[in-house]
Order: C-alpha cells, then sequence, then structure tokens
C-alpha cells in the first residue's frame, strides 16, 4: 500500500514551456486534492476533485489546469510556466463521502518544481 | 473570512523541557480541526483530528485538544526526533460535499538535545 505516490519528484522548466504532474492514490479514496506551498503562505488549495468526474477551483487556480483521470490519479497541468510558480506541490487524497469520520487528507511526498 | 493563524512561528525548545502550539481559528463554522507534522522535503503527515469543543487526542508525546476559538498541540518532554514543521488545519461547514481545508502558516519546531 504506497498512499499517495507523486512524479516527478524534481523539475525544472524554462519559462513558458508545459508541464504534468502526476499523482496516483491506491487507498480507493474518493476526493483528491492539489496544492502549493511556498515560504510564509502555508498550504494553498489550486484544484480539488470531490469525486470522479468532477474537479472544482480552489483558492489559486490561475495559470494551471486538472485531469481526474479516473478514481485514482488526478493530475496538474501547467500550460505555459511562469517564475511565480515555482513552488512545492503536493498531492492530496480522502475518502470523503459527506462523512464526518472520513474527512482526513492524507499527502504525497510532492514535487519540487523551479521555473527560471 | 475563514482565518486559521497558528503561534508562535518558531519555538525552540531544550528536550525534555514542554511546550504548547496554538492554533487560533476564525470560521462560519467548524467541522473538523486538524493537525500534521511535516519534516524538511516531505509531505505533511497526519496526526489528529478534532471534531468538537472538549475533544482531547493524544499520541506518544503529543496531546491536541480543542475550544471554540482554538486548538493546542501540546508537547511533553520532547526529543530531538520531534523537531519539524507542525500544521494546523480547519474544514469549514459548507465544505460538507468536499471536504476542503484551510490551512495555517505552521510552527516550526527545534527541539535540542
Amino acid at each position: 500500500n504506497a498512499g499517495v505516490t507523486q512524479t516527478p519528484k524534481f523539475q525544472v522548466l524554462k519559462t513558458g514551456q508545459s508541464m504534468t504532474l502526476q499523482c496516483a492514490q491506491d487507498m480507493n479514496h474518493n476526493s483528491m486534492y492539489w496544492y502549493r506551498q511556498d515560504p510564509g503562505m502555508g498550504l494553498r488549495l489550486i484544484y480539488y476533485s470531490a469525486s470522479e468526474g468532477t474537479t472544482d477551483k480552489g483558492e489559486v487556480p490561475n495559470g494551471y489546469n486538472v485531469s481526474r483521470l479516473n478514481k485514482r490519479e488526478f493530475s496538474l497541468r501547467l500550460e505555459s510556466a511562469a517564475p511565480s510558480q515555482t513552488s512545492v506541490y503536493f498531492c492530496a487524497s480522502s475518502a470523503y463521502r459527506g462523512v464526518i469520520s472520513q474527512t482526513t487528507q492524507y499527502f504525497g511526498p510532492g514535487t519540487r518544481l523551479t521555473v527560471l | 473570512e475563514d482565518q486559521v493563524t497558528q503561534s508562535p512561528e518558531a519555538l525552540r525548545l531544550q528536550e525534555g523541557e514542554s511546550s504548547s502550539l496554538n492554533c487560533s481559528y476564525t470560521v462560519s463554522g467548524l467541522r473538523g480541526l486538524f493537525w500534521y507534522r511535516q519534516d524538511p522535503g516531505k509531505g505533511p503527515e497526519f496526526l489528529f483530528t478534532l471534531y468538537s469543543a472538549g475533544e482531547e487526542k493524544e499520541k506518544e508525546r503529543l496531546k491536541a485538544t480543542l475550544t471554540k476559538k482554538e486548538s493546542f498541540l501540546h508537547i511533553t518532554a520532547p526529543k530531538p526526533e520531534d523537531s519539524a514543521t507542525y500544521l494546523c488545519a480547519v474544514q469549514v461547514l459548507g465544505s460538507s460535499n468536499t471536504g476542503k481545508l484551510i490551512f495555517g502558516q505552521g510552527t516550526t519546531l527545534q527541539v535540542k538535545p
């Protein structure tokens, strides 16, 4: 049971390049989330998918797109990378179904992205 | 606006010196409060969930408590391996269909031997 996995672990891009961050979970969770973490800013929600087939914007969605490929996988795409997108990106998942006892989010190891 | 504030930003303790970390929140309605531990270069690791005022949970040297306005993470007789950043997050009423969390900025704890 690997939990939440993310690829790649590190990436360096030039301004204007595109890339996709991959996330997969093997816990049969319904909901998946993408966050970015910047010094002094805490974790901020970019996009989330409450269930397979649905995606919604979070706090900082500009410059990103997402795809919920299936129940296991949730990808984050940067179409035209900018230096302001230099950050550490975390994927998380939860079993959330509206049941209060299933709200805990479990995080992946992160992708460290630098945009030059 | 829903907000989560953690204090202090950084805390240095000697091994064995007990202390507390604070997480205060102003939200429209609390559904749950979460504590995570994050080691450098790693993702947040789940510690506790608290759902109602008065609730307490313990794990080894850590004890989390919850009131209507804040939560405390008490660290008793800490060891160097407790050094990490501790994150607090809340789930608010109205996010019941999504499970979204609002995070504080974290408290970085350093425990010296």
